[in-house]
């Protein structure tokens, strides 16, 4: 069974600064994919960002950033020059099997002007 | 539409009804995807189709809980007999590619339904 662990339950950012979302995942699998979402207070999800297990470089979508270190099993969100519209949830996932993903438990970003 | 989407917004349910949520997924997605969203808590899946075939139901929490989508287009979660256990979001997802699409996780959400078992 693969595990995703978010140990910041809650996080404050002063707006333009930069912030890191921790995220640690556990599985025995060679082959595995890593994604964050943010959910806004509307609820969807939206997907920013995907890490392939075997992709050499971190992954980067415009102010977004993953911090990939297997050996560490820990895939962290970098959010660049934060706004006040990235306050949201934001969720760290893992593709488990072929079709669905583990979702960790979340922490809530809050963007200060 | 130019996105998924659920009906209805919110659901308040009497412990022992029967409820039906709707998703309507983007046009032409060949996979649909029900999650379970606990508050405070991350969702949890459910149950995912391929087109009209449920290829895993392994997510589903007891027989009380029913997703069909007869189709390969909308698909309802029906719950039998709602419980208090049950109150959650319900989030639908759906993605173009079949398996494998989710592997980039181009994964495209509604805004859920809110359910409440009093």
């Amino acid at each position: 069974a693969q595990k995703i662990t978010q140990t910041q339950p809650g996080m404050f950012v002063q707006e333009k600064e930069a912030v890191t979302l921790d995220c640690t995942y556990d599985t025995s699998d060679q082959s595995y994919g890593l994604f964050w979402y943010k959910q806004p207070s509307s609820g969807e999800m939206i997907f920013l960002i995907y890490q392939g297990s075997y992709d050499e470089q971190n992954a980067t979508e415009g102010r977004y950033s993953l911090n990939f270190q297997k050996a560490r099993k820990s895939a962290n969100l970098v959010i660049s020059a934060s706004q006040l519209g990235d306050s949201a949830m934001y969720f760290c996932a893992m593709r488990e099997g072929r079709d669905k993903l583990v979702f960790g438990a979340g922490t809530i970003l809050r963007v200060k002007s | 539409g130019a996105g998924v989407s659920q009906s209805p917004r919110y659901k308040v349910a009497k412990r022992g009804q029967d409820v039906a949520l709707r998703c309507d997924p983007i046009s032409g997605h060949v996979s649909l995807f029900w999650y379970q969203q606990a508050l405070g808590q991350g969702p949890e899946f459910l149950t995912y189709f391929q087109n009209e075939a449920q290829l895993d139901k392994s997510g589903l929490p007891s027989d009380r809980f029913f997703a069909e989508r007869p189709e390969g287009s909308v698909s309802t979660l029906k719950i039998q007999r709602t419980q208090q256990e049950d109150s959650a979001v319900y989030l639908c997802a759906s993605s173009l590619r079949p398996r494998g699409g989710a592997a980039k996780g181009k994964l495209f959400f509604g805004s859920g339904t809110q359910l409440s078992v009093l």
